[in-house]
């Protein structure tokens, strides 16, 4: 089935540890791609978004992604992160000819100080 | 960008009852969306919101166990009907301007 996979459901770091959290997707054709984070009690929001362009896409609070079409990949990345990081991370994708976002199941990311 | 407001933010319901979850946005937006997020799980998308018709179901979702109204370009409701304890979740409102803004969710616990 087509679907966005997020193969590290749980990551724990250290401050000052570089990060990267795998997104893959199934669907073939032109694809949105996003990463929402949600921190302890708070909405859902935006990090970054990819629909064209520089596959090397910077969000805020210092994350990129880079987007590598012959693998289907969508790969959250932070040089270092911080304890105030700590929060979930969900990668999303609109494939072509949709108007709905489909998630993966979430990476839940921990770091310690 | 949007700011969306849902109520009740968590409630813990009687299994058989009903539940109706609120979402208010700041600007009149075209689509709404209804997600759910079952514990340990993804969101995935119940329904899609437009003012003036009737809402459009994800496949496993109906329309009279997850009712919806639309009333106008700024407002809806999703009622849980009849519920069972796997109704609890987290039910999240959504409106897509180019990317979608989020409520801050309902954590419903069915007993």
């Amino acid at each position: 089935a087509q679907s966005v996979s997020q193969h590290n459901h749980h990551v724990i770091l250290s401050e000052a540890a570089s990060l990267e959290l795998g997104c893959n997707y199934s669907y073939g054709g032109t694809v949105n791609l996003f990463w929402y984070v949600q921190y302890p009690g708070q909405h859902l929001q935006l990090l970054l978004k990819y629909f064209s362009g520089d596959p090397l896409v910077k969000g805020i609070k210092g994350f990129e992604a880079e987007f590598i079409k012959s693998k289907f990949s969508f790969n959250l990345r932070k040089p270092s992160v911080q304890w105030s990081d700590t929060a979930e991370y969900f990668c999303a994708v609109i494939p072509t000819g949709f108007q709905k976002l489909v998630f993966g199941t979430g990476t839940r990311l921990l770091v310690s100080p | 960008s949007a700011v969306i407001s849902q109520k009740p933010s968590r409630d813990i319901c009687q299994r058989g009852t009903s539940l109706t979850i609120q979402c208010q946005v700041d600007s009149q937006v075209t689509m709404m969306f209804w997600y759910r997020q079952q514990p340990g799980q993804s969101l995935t998308l119940i329904a899609t919101a437009n003012q003036g018709s009737e809402a459009t179901y994800e496949s496993g979702f109906v329309i009279d166990k997850f009712p919806i109204s639309r009333p106008n370009l700024t407002f809806s409701t999703l009622t849980v009907s009849n519920m069972s304890p796997e109704d609890s979740s987290i039910y999240l409102c959504s409106v897509d301007e180019t990317e979608a803004f989020f409520g801050q969710g309902t954590r419903l616990t069915v007993v």
